[in-house]
């Protein structure tokens, strides 16, 4: 099965900072998808990527998919509080029927 | 506004109780499915329907059943089989790209 490890686990910065998570997969990604989700909420989805090299931004935020399709970073740029949040990966293996695996989750802190 | 429904949004169950949570969606999506949230542990799939009547057991489905009845309505029985109910429960659905999520239930054991 595809796991997804992301790094770091947590993360405090200072706002305006920048700052980058990445998230590494045990095998070739086929579909990688990022959702932020506030504590206690549910996932909100912000990209996904699936063709090696690619980049999408949204606001500040920019996410990669490295040429070998086994990694990828989400990068925010001066942060802000309203960023603050737990960053999940998650990966659509092929034939799985749409059974995305998830990484375990990086904790941003912002600190005014 | 399109979107999907948790309820409720806090749950406790006592001592060999079954509870049921439910998720309604209006997106007219066909695939959705349940995911269970402990802290540290990202997201761990229970059960998962591609279409009405037809689901499938995720990775950590013991304990747990779902029925998918109608294409809006996808509920998660938690049974007494469960030992260690106490986690966040979301549910979500598919479209061709992505997955769509609610907002979740906070079950806890009395």
């Amino acid at each position: 099965s595809q796991e997804l490890e992301q790094s770091p686990q947590s993360l405090i910065v200072q706002e305006g900072k920048n700052l980058t998570i990445n998230c590494t997969s045990s095998k070739t990604l086929y579909g990688l998808y990022w959702y932020k989700q506030k504590y206690g909420e549910g996932l909100i989805f912000l990209m996904m990527l699936q063709k090696g090299g690619e980049e999408k931004s949204h606001e500040k935020i920019t996410a990669k998919l490295d040429e070998k399709k086994q990694q990828s970073s989400l990068h925010i740029t001066a942060s802000q509080p309203s960023h603050a949040g737990i960053y999940l990966c998650g990966a659509d293996p092929p034939d799985s029927n749409y059974k995305l695996t998830f990484g375990k989750g990086t904790l941003l802190t912002v600190n005014p | 506004d399109g979107g999907i429904t948790q309820s409720p949004k806090y749950l406790f169950r006592k001592e060999g109780q079954n509870v049921t949570l439910s998720c309604e969606q209006n997106l007219n999506h066909d695939a959705m499915y349940w995911y269970r949230q402990d802290p540290g542990q990202g997201l761990r799939l229970i059960y998962y329907s591609q279409i009405v009547n037809d689901f499938q057991k995720g990775d950590i489905a013991e304990g747990y059943s779902v029925s998918r009845e109608k294409k809006e309505s996808f509920p998660l029985t938690v049974t007494s089989a469960q030992k260690n109910p106490t986690a966040f429960y979301l549910c979500a659905s598919m479209d061709p790209e992505k997955l769509f999520f609610g907002s979740g239930t906070q079950l806890s054991v009395l």
